[in-house]
């Protein structure tokens, strides 16, 4: 399989924490990117991670990029109830296509 | 809203029944992208058009028939489905460029097959 590796599965953390999330990918890549989905909805672009950046910064989310590893990292700072959300990585390969993983969700508790 | 809207919401048909999901972005893209969304599965994508010529398809069974008749527009015409296609289905639309970037998604099209 091509599919990027969320982990963990599941995250509990209260309001306030901080929240990390992994990916493992294993072909060579364009570009990683997070996305966000809520329960029943369509996914939401988070934030884009090009394969010669190390680190990328967005609001309250921090993406780490390790190719040498074929890992990714996104850090959501400070969390809110309102982040309580399904969070998936994709990758998009040198043939250019898209590869989503089985996402990781995340229950914030107020 | 993302700019991408997806008809119906929800949608419950028989195995014999034909229906059509429907998706419009109002973005400017030139690609779209069918995807299904299974519980604990990854996305699984189905189908992709580029400058309206379908350019991608994962071996989907014949019984979802995609339809792009212009960039804008794109339908999954329906036939003779199983229980286990139940799923959420994803419509995306991007701008192809040399690299394949952001994807925004319809709020998709809930299935269930009876």
């Amino acid at each position: 399989s091509q599919q990027g590796e969320e982990d963990p599965q599941a995250l509990s953390i209260q309001e306030g924490e901080n929240a990390t999330m992994n990916c493992s990918y294993k072909t060579s890549i364009n570009n990683l990117q997070w996305y966000r989905q809520n329960s029943g909805r369509g996914l939401v672009h988070l934030i884009l991670i090009r394969s010669n950046e190390r680190e990328k910064h967005s609001g309250r989310l921090r993406v780490t990029l390790d190719t040498s590893k074929k890992s990714s990292s996104l850090l959501i700072t400070a969390s809110r109830a309102a982040d309580t959300a399904s969070y998936f990585c994709a990758t998009v390969n040198t043939g250019n296509q898209f590869y989503f993983g089985t996402g990781t969700s995340l229950t914030v508790i107020p | 809203e993302t700019g991408v809207t997806q008809t119906p919401r929800h949608l419950v048909m028989g195995m014999t029944n034909k229906k059509s999901l429907k998706c419009e972005q109002h973005l400017g893209h030139n690609a779209m992208y069918w995807y299904k969304q299974s519980a604990k599965k990854p996305l699984e994508l189905m189908f992709v058009y580029s400058l309206e010529e379908r350019v991608e398809n994962n071996s989907v069974p014949s019984r979802f028939s995609p339809e792009c008749p212009n960039s804008s527009h794109l339908f999954l015409h329906l036939h003779t489905l199983q229980p286990e296609d139940s799923a959420l289905y994803l419509c995306a639309s991007s701008q192809e460029s040399p690299t394949r970037e952001k994807l925004f998604f319809g709020s998709g099209t809930q299935l269930s097959v009876l």
